[in-house]
């Protein structure tokens, strides 16, 4: 079964403080992506990668870069954290925009 | 601007209702279509979807219905259950290149009251 894994579950930031949350893949796809949620907003794209040590910036990149250092793992790392990033996130694989994307359990991140 | 949009933020239904889901979308190089689905405090999963060479496609008590001409399709449940109770998200994507991207909606509550 495909599997992916975010670490960590949830995590308590300062304001300017640096934040990285990790996402990792057994499922040999090429495709990865970061989405956050908020409530009325659905999911947002925050940056996507379709091949190791490339990304793509989405829909919303402001404040946020992106690190794929193999094909399993994607980073997303909030260089200065703000309140306004206080979201649950989302890590995605798939093999193509046409097939199914599997979700991670998703992070809780609260930045105070 | 929003490229793929919900009209409802949320629905109620009777169990044993149908109900239908709309989602509307802006790109017209989008060619796949997709529902996912949602429960509290989980991830979301893949509910259904289709391509943009079929109108329609059905599995179970679930059919998505694509009008490409009116960039529009919609999720049909019958004989709804309370386990339908979830967020239902809408999605449509397209391959650029080399690149893929799945646009997501804001998403539908949905609660089947019994």
């Amino acid at each position: 079964e495909a599997a992916v894994t975010q670490s960590p579950r949830s995590k308590v930031a300062v304001t300017g403080g640096k934040v990285t949350l990790s996402c990792h893949q057994t499922n040999n796809h090429d495709y990865m992506y970061w989405y956050r949620q908020d409530t009325g907003h659905g999911l947002r794209l925050i940056h996507y990668s379709y091949v190791a040590d490339s990304t793509e910036k989405g829909d919303i990149p402001d404040g946020y870069k992106a690190s794929r250092p193999s094909q399993e793992n994607f980073s997303l790392i909030l260089e200065l954290a703000s309140l306004s990033q206080t979201a649950v996130y989302f890590c995605a694989s798939t093999s193509g925009v046409r097939d199914t994307q599997y979700f991670g359990p998703g992070t809780r991140l609260l930045v105070l | 601007g929003q490229q793929v949009k919900q009209s409802s933020p949320s629905l109620t239904v009777q169990e044993g209702g149908i109900l239908i889901l709309n989602c509307d979308y802006e790109n017209d190089m989008f060619d796949y279509f997709a529902w996912y689905k949602k429960y509290p405090d989980n991830s979301p999963t893949l509910l259904i979807s289709v391509r943009s060479n079929v109108d329609k496609r059905e599995d179970g008590r679930f059919t998505v219905f694509l009008n490409k001409s009116g960039k529009h399709f919609s999720l049909h449940i019958t004989a709804s259950q309370p386990e339908d109770t979830a967020v239902y998200l809408c999605a449509a994507g397209e391959n650029q290149g080399g690149s893929a991207k799945l646009i997501f909606g804001e998403g539908t509550k949905l609660t089947v009251s019994s």
